[in-house]
């Protein structure tokens, strides 16, 4: 139990376009789900944290109008990277926390290509 | 994926020391970390090993690495509670394209 997907799996696309992520809890409701971003062999950084139904917080730095959060469902939660530039290219991994629990299971992660 | 494992729970007195373990299997990491998360925060780095050192100590924290054996631990020295949260290990592979987290072990620090 308790997996974490992301779709797609990895991402090219051209400058100036938008990107969509999705991360999905499978088989539990997740009221928290946070997104991380990878930087080449650099540590997870926390970028925002997204409870359902509301807005999410952002991490200092972090732009909201560039990387768009939803967190549409207890299962789904989205990141849109808008009008996408080379320096956007990273991996992006998400992880979910179930409903009255702390724990937090991590999706495989999303890798962006901006050309 | 490869997989990291770690016990689940680990309860310690205040003022003790606190011992984590964790084990992995892919030979070729590279880097080894530890994050703390506390309730209803996202991950937080507290320390990173890279694969070519044994130990590394960061004022009440140390790592230790065995790669012979691939297990990783976290000492916290004095362990307070405010040290109680959820501590979890990843590594990441040569190419740093894929981090591989472990379950987490749930702190609890009794006063």
């Amino acid at each position: 139990g308790a997996v974490v997907s992301q779709h797609p799996s990895w991402v090219i696309c051209k400058s100036g376009t938008s990107v969509k992520i999705e991360c999905r809890s499978l088989d539990f409701q997740a009221t928290t789900m946070f997104w991380y971003r990878q930087f080449p062999k650099q540590s997870l950084m926390l970028m925002a944290t997204s409870n359902e139904g509301s807005k999410a917080t952002y991490e200092q730095g972090v732009e909201k109008d560039k990387f768009l959060i939803n967190h549409a469902s207890l299962t789904l939660s989205t990141l849109t990277v808008t009008s996408a530039h080379p320096e956007d290219s990273s991996f992006y991994i998400c992880s979910a926390t179930p409903r009255g629990r702390e724990t937090q299971y991590f999706g495989p992660g999303t890798r962006l290509l901006v050309l | 994926g490869e997989d990291v494992e770690q016990s689940l729970f680990l309860s310690v007195r205040e003022g003790d020391s606190s011992v984590i373990n964790c084990t992995y299997t892919d030979s070729s990491s590279t880097y080894l970390y530890w994050y703390k998360q506390e309730p209803g925060a996202g991950l937080q780095l507290l320390t990173y090993i890279f694969s070519n050192m044994d130990m590394k100590q960061d004022q009440r924290l140390t790592v230790l690495l065995n790669k012979k054996d691939k297990h990783l631990s976290l000492r916290i020295a004095d362990t307070q509670t405010g040290d109680s949260a959820i501590y979890f290990c990843a590594e990441t592979s040569n190419t740093g394209n894929q981090f591989y987290f472990g379950t987490g072990t749930s702190l609890t620090v009794i006063p």
